[in-house]
This record gives C-alpha cells, structure tokens and sequence, in this order.
C-alpha cells in the first residue's frame, strides 16, 4: 500500500517570495508517478505538476518546481515569485504504474500569500 | 475539450433517501474515477472504470454505494440510505489510459450535505 504525508497543515508566503511544500511518501514499487494538485478555495482540482519516479531529472512547469529524491522519498513542490492567485489547498499524491490505477493523496497544505 | 463535468453541484438531503451523482469525462478518456473529499482531508479513492467496466472497488464503497458507467461515457454514483457520514464532496475523475503518465483530471465535485 501506498502513504503520502504532508506535514505542514499551512504555509504562508510574502508574495513574490519563494516557498517549499514538503512531501514524503511510503511505496513498496519502484516504478510510479508523483503529482502536485492544487485546490482553490471553493474550486475543483488542478494538476501542478508531475514527475516520472524513473527519470532523475526534476520537473519544471514555469514557476513550479519540484526536489524529488527517490531514495529518499520525499517530493517537495517550489514556488518561485509567489503571486496571490497561487493561494489554495496542495495535494501531493502518489500513483503506481502496474496494478492499482487510484491516486493516494497526502493530507494537503494550505498555502496562504500575504500581498 | 470542456474538461470533466458534473452534477448537481450541492445536493441536501435528508437521512435515509436515495441520491444519485453524474459524472461526464473529458469525451477521450477512457478512464472514470471517483473519489471522497471530506473537509480538510485529501480525496480518498472509491472506485474506477475502464471503459464500461468497474475494476477497482475501494472498502469504503460500502453496499449502499453503486457506481455505473453504461457505454463507457458518463457515470453515475448512487447512494442508497444516505447517512449523516456520508456528507462529503465527491470528485470524479477521467484519464486516458496509455497517454505518459495516465494523468487524472478532476471535475468541480458535488458537495452532498445529509441532514
């Protein structure tokens, strides 16, 4: 079974400054999928961002950017030039490629930005 | 691509009724989740389809949950003998199955309130 923990309930960040969402996740599989979600107030799930668990290099979406270290297993999303509209729930979430097809989410982070 | 749809968005109802969710996936995807959102906590995974058939049943989806998807297009979510417990959001999801990571999109949600 897979475990995903996020263990800062809420964050909060100066707009146009950068901040780091920790994750760390439990697999007993070698070949997965780790994904960033982001959940505005009141508004539906958006995916951030994701990373192959096979690929070594670190996925970039624009100002997003995630620490993966796989022996480690943590999945830490950045957020550089922090505006206000980056203000929602984060959702770090696992998926293994053979077997089960569900996401296991983690707990979530609120994020706030401070104008 | 209009994304993944769903209705009704609220529904209240009261203890001990019947209640049924749609869910439209984006028109490609093969793939239909369904998950739990319960305030303050990630979605937790119910169920899912591929295609028309249901392959993965969580144990929270307890006999008074019934999950379709006729044709492999949309699906509904019935609730038979609705408990207070059973007040959440409930998210659908749809992927491609065999597209890179198989990524899910998330609809808006119904919020279910159950007096």
């Amino acid at each position: 079974a897979q475990t995903v923990t996020q263990s800062q309930p809420e964050m909060s960040v100066q707009e146009a400054e950068t901040v780091t969402l920790s994750c760390t996740y439990d697999t007993s599989e070698s070949d997965y999928y780790l994904f960033w979600y982001k959940q505005p107030p009141s508004r539906q799930m958006i995916l951030v961002i994701r990373q192959e668990a096979y690929k070594q290099q670190n996925a970039t979406e624009n100002r997003f950017s995630v620490n993966f270290q796989k022996a480690a297993k943590s999945f830490s999303l950045k957020i550089s030039d922090s505006q206000l509209g980056d203000a929602a729930m984060y959702f770090c979430a696992i998926k293994i490629i053979q077997g089960a097809q569900k996401l296991v989410f983690g707990q979530g982070t609120r994020l706030t930005i401070n104008p | 691509d209009t994304g993944v749809s769903q209705n009704p968005r609220h529904k209240i109802t009261k203890r001990g009724q019947n209640v049924t969710f749609r869910c439209d996936p984006i028109s490609e995807h093969n793939r239909l989740y369904w998950y739990r959102q319960t305030l303050g906590q990630g979605p937790e995974f119910l169920t899912y389809f591929q295609n028309e058939a249901q392959l993965e049943k969580s144990r929270l989806l307890s006999d008074r949950f019934s999950a379709e998807r006729p044709k492999g297009s949309f699906s509904t979510l019935e609730i038979q003998r609705t408990e207070q417990g059973d007040s959440a959001m409930y998210l659908c999801a749809s992927s491609l199955a065999g597209a890179g990571t198989d990524t899910q999109y998330f609809g808006p949600g119904t919020r279910l309130t159950v007096l």
